[in-house]
């Protein structure tokens, strides 16, 4: 296992259609998160995974977004009914994690993937 | 005011110049703090982790903390064209050590 793995990398769909993208983290990773960035700007939080628990989702993430981690292993972030606002780069990454929350050991230190740059036209 | 502040740049230093970039950050909760680099269409990767107050190093790379002034910054020292990059500043917000917020990154350019 060499890092966080996403695909597709490219996506082109047209407006009203739906995207699924998927993200296998590090094995051994048990937090798994979604940002997305668009252009000059930074990756802003989406939302977060405990394991297979959904822990938090941002205000970012409208009833068309839907994102799930089923055996707390990959996760799949689907867009329904995509929309051109809905252009930029979807970033998945992943941490350690640990049962305590010890911010000095590096358990909050996330890897990125490559991401999935999505193009709604 | 934004939670992460970073001036935009471009900053553009010659080649082996010492490169200065600057963060602040709003929430005085916040414990964790991470300079990552991204290179034009590809992610970001960790470049340092501070997590105390002064200085840390790591080769060219020094991170220095001053939570009084909230304040957070990254030293590049012998600058290369291929630290040409965009440098993100990333903080954990006090209460929420597992969501790390973002600056939009200054874009640092290394001229041979």
């Amino acid at each position: 296992d060499t890092g966080v793995s996403q695909n597709p990398r490219h996506k082109i769909t047209k407006r009203g259609q739906n995207v699924t993208f998927r993200c296998d983290p590090i094995s051994e990773h048990n937090r798994l998160y979604w940002y997305r960035q668009t252009l000059g700007q930074g990756p802003e939080f989406l939302t977060y995974f405990q394991n297979e628990a959904q822990l938090e989702k941002s205000r970012l993430l409208s009833d068309r977004f839907s994102a799930e981690r089923p055996k707390g292993s990959f996760s799949t972030l689907e867009i329904q009914r995509t929309e051109q606002g809905d252009s930029a780069m979807y970033l998945c990454a992943s941490s350690p994690g640990t049962g305590v929350l010890i911010y000095s050991s590096g358990a909050n230190v996330l890897t990125f993937g490559a991401g999935s740059r999505l193009t709604v036209l | 005011q934004k939670e992460v502040e970073q001036n935009s740049g471009p900053l553009s230093v010659p080649e082996g110049a010492i490169a200065s970039l600057n963060c602040t950050y709003s929430d005085r909760g916040s414990q964790s703090f991470f300079w990552y680099r991204q290179y034009s269409g590809k992610s970001p990767e960790l470049i340092m982790s501070i997590y105390s107050n002064g200085d840390k190093e790591d080769g060219r790379f020094t991170a220095q903390l001053n939570k009084a002034s909230q304040y957070v910054s990254l030293l590049i020292r012998d600058s290369q064209p291929s630290d040409s990059a965009t440098y993100l500043c990333a903080v954990t917000r006090g209460g929420s050590n597992y969501k790390l917020t973002f600056g939009k990154g200054t874009l640092l350019t290394v001229n041979p």
